[in-house]
């Protein structure tokens, strides 16, 4: 079966400071992957997503990027946080073009000080 | 472009009452519909879909009918638990079919409360 996992589950930054979150997909080959982020009390915003190595597409222009460096590796990165930055990122996984439906990680809540 | 409106919580019943949450979308295309659930400090979890029009999506005693008539998929229960307490998420994909993008459109979730 197939499982997705988020490292690391909590994280407390000042502003200012680097960011880097990983996410991980076992049991699928290549998956189309997501990070979305989810402000308090809010929807969730798509931020990237990717169908292969090396293949980002940005949905929202800001401080963050994205990479895949492996076929089931995803990571969120930043060089300086903003408070703005602060949230609940989630990482998601889709079985490429044969479906829709997307499978969430357990998530990242980072508060940015 | 596509959207998703749910009303807005909290809604509070006690258990063992009918729950609806009202969902409605605006999307070109045929879009898949779904609806995840959130439980506190937790993931989303995949609760149930309908990939196309009369279809009826369906999971642990929730249901889900996808119409198009009225762009609705209004998520139902007969007889809510304490378990249930959560966050709820309506969603629709996007028909990017060629990128391969295949994003989520989110509702802003509709919190549900369930006392004993």
């Amino acid at each position: 079966s197939q499982t997705i996992h988020q490292w690391p589950a909590t994280l407390v930054q000042p502003v200012g400071s680097p960011l880097s979150l990983e996410c991980t997909v076992e049991g699928t080959s290549n998956p189309n992957l997501y990070w979305y982020r989810q402000a308090a009390g809010r929807g969730l915003q798509l931020l990237f997503y990717s169908v292969g190595i090396g293949q980002i597409s940005s949905e929202v222009p800001q401080n963050l990027s994205a990479s895949r460096p492996q076929d089931r590796q995803f990571i969120l990165s930043s060089k300086k946080l903003l408070l703005s930055d602060s949230g609940f990122y989630l990482c998601a996984w889709s079985a490429g073009l044969a479906t829709d439906t997307q499978y969430f990680g357990p998530g990242t809540r980072l508060t940015v000080l | 472009g596509n959207s998703v409106t749910q009303m807005e919580g909290p809604v509070t019943l006690s258990e063992e009452a009918f729950l609806t949450i009202n969902c409605t979308y605006t999307a070109t295309g045929y879009p898949s519909l779904f609806w995840y659930v959130q439980y506190p400090g937790e993931g989303l979890q995949l609760l149930l879909k309908a990939t196309k029009a009369d279809d009826k999506g369906s999971n642990k005693g929730f249901e889900a009918t996808y119409r198009k008539e009225t762009t609705s998929f209004h998520l139902e229960k007969g007889s809510v638990q304490v378990s249930d307490s959560a966050v709820y998420f309506c969603a629709l994909s996007d028909q990017g079919l060629n990128t391969g993008r295949r994003a989520l459109t989110f509702g802003s979730g509709t919190r549900l409360q369930v006392q004993p």
